[in-house]
């Protein structure tokens, strides 16, 4: 089966740096994702990964490698808007995506 | 303002009556989507739609039904034969280019 894994919950401190990561187990691979959501509003796009390496976006970096089925999302700076939940999703190789169930990120003062 | 727009943003319904759920959209997208969530699981697909007059089953579409009548508009109706209908209800449309999804508000529906 398809599989996606990323921890359900994270707490960090303003100002500080966070990894979230991101496990996949797909039938193919087309790209991933990372998504943000806060608690009652839709997902927002932040980044997608096709190839491996580190692609940065201001305050926010997303890494992949795809032998290792594997990625991360870095966030730095961190602000206490950015507490949210953050969802992983894996274009298949029928280009469905799969999605994980998200971590929920707590930012503390 | 270009987006996705769904509408009601909350609705409650009685058991065994159906509901409605609009998704509209002024982006062009060809491909749209709903999703279902569910606390802690990943979204659902439950039909998704790539040409007006066409629309393909997702992994959870028992007790849904949809129609494409026009580009801008993708409804889901939330029948009395889905078990378990009370969850966040998610639209979304796509160029299909690069995958990136662009997701309306939600609408959150409770059976009462």
């Amino acid at each position: 089966g398809q599989n996606i894994d990323q921890p359900t919950e994270m707490t960090a401190t303003e100002g500080a740096i966070v990894q979230i990561n991101c496990t996949y187990q797909t039938s193919g691979f087309n790209g991933l994702f990372w998504y943000q959501q806060h608690a009652g509003e839709a997902p927002t796009f932040l980044s997608y990964n096709v190839l491996d390496g580190l692609e940065e976006k201001g305050r926010f970096s997303s890494f992949l490698s795809r032998s290792k089925g594997y990625s991360y999302l870095l966030l730095k700076e961190l602000q206490m808007k950015d507490s949210a939940s953050y969802l992983c999703a894996v274009m298949d190789s029928n280009y469905q995506l799969i999605w994980g169930a998200g971590t929920k990120l707590i930012i503390k003062p | 303002d270009g987006g996705i727009t769904q509408s009601p943003k909350y609705l409650f319904r009685k058991e065994g009556q159906n509901v409605t759920l609009s998704c509209e959209q002024n982006l062009n997208h060809d491909a749209m989507y709903w999703y279902r969530q569910d606390p802690g699981q990943g979204l659902r697909l439950i039909y998704y739609s790539q040409i007006v007059n066409d629309f393909q089953k997702g992994d959870i579409a028992e007790g849904y039904s949809v129609s494409r009548e026009k580009k801008e508009s993708f409804p889901l109706t939330v029948t009395s034969a889905q078990k378990n209908p009370t969850a966040f209800y998610l639209c979304a449309g796509s160029t299909g280019e690069t995958g990136e999804l662009f997701f309306g508000e939600g609408s959150r529906l409770t059976v009462l």
